[in-house]
């Protein structure tokens, strides 16, 4: 089993629409929970963290969280086409030090 | 306020060879990550600096290693470099209290001939 799942996609959604992406992991310790954006050919930009059960809200972004499931995901409200990315989910190690388990990513593309 | 920066954006360089990369935190920061990222993987963690000290290590071999400058920039170093080593080298910099978010440069993209 992988530390950090996602479906790798690509997910297809239409202009305006909500795009939810998804992401299970497989420490139950883990405390620090990441989103982040990946144009082609550029770095991950972070667009949301979230540390507690529950959901939190970023302009459009909904970040969702719950730990007994082991469950993380993103939404994306009104998507545009430049959302069109591919998502990263990323996961604090535990241990005490913080270097980041990432997904595979998710492929985001959003059509008008 | 001045974002991680990378050098060089780009490299090639042939088997065997040796490489240095290098990374400047953002303003304020304290520590450096270095990730590789292979073509459509997530990130995988090489190692973390703070203090000067490599404080972390992924499940990277001797080959990589890496130093940090007591201005917090960092390099990373690959010895001996294989096909396989061909990918997108990313540094991240966080402060090593508070949130400990990590912020990541442009990145720099190695091919290995």
């Amino acid at each position: 089993q992988k530390e950090v799942e996602q479906n790798s996609g690509p997910l297809s959604v239409p202009e305006g629409a909500i795009a939810s992406l998804n992401c299970t992991y497989s420490d139950r310790g883990s405390q620090s929970f990441f989103w982040y954006r990946q144009y082609s050919g550029k770095s991950p930009e972070l667009i949301m963290f979230i540390y507690s059960n529950g959901d939190k809200e970023d302009g459009r972004f909904t970040a969702q969280l719950n730990k007994a499931s082991q469950y993380v995901s993103l939404l994306i409200r009104d998507s545009q086409p430049s959302d069109s990315a591919t998502y990263l989910c990323a996961v604090k190690g535990t241990g005490g030090y913080n270097k980041l388990i990432f997904g595979a990513g998710t492929r985001l593309a959003v059509h008008p | 306020d001045a974002g991680v920066t990378q050098s060089p954006t780009h490299l090639i360089k042939t088997r065997g060879q040796q490489v240095t990369l290098r990374c400047s935190p953002k303003s304020g920061h304290d520590t450096v990550s270095w990730y590789q990222q292979a073509l459509g993987q997530g990130p995988q963690f090489i190692f973390q600096y703070y203090e000067e000290e490599e404080r972390q290590r992924g499940n990277f071999p001797d080959r990589f290693s890496g130093h940090q400058f007591p201005n917090y920039s960092s390099e990373l170093n690959v010895n001996a470099l294989l096909l396989g080593d061909s990918a997108l080298y990313l540094c991240a910099s966080s402060l090593a209290s508070g949130q400990e978010t990590q912020y990541f440069g442009p990145g720099t993209r190695l091919l290995v001939l």
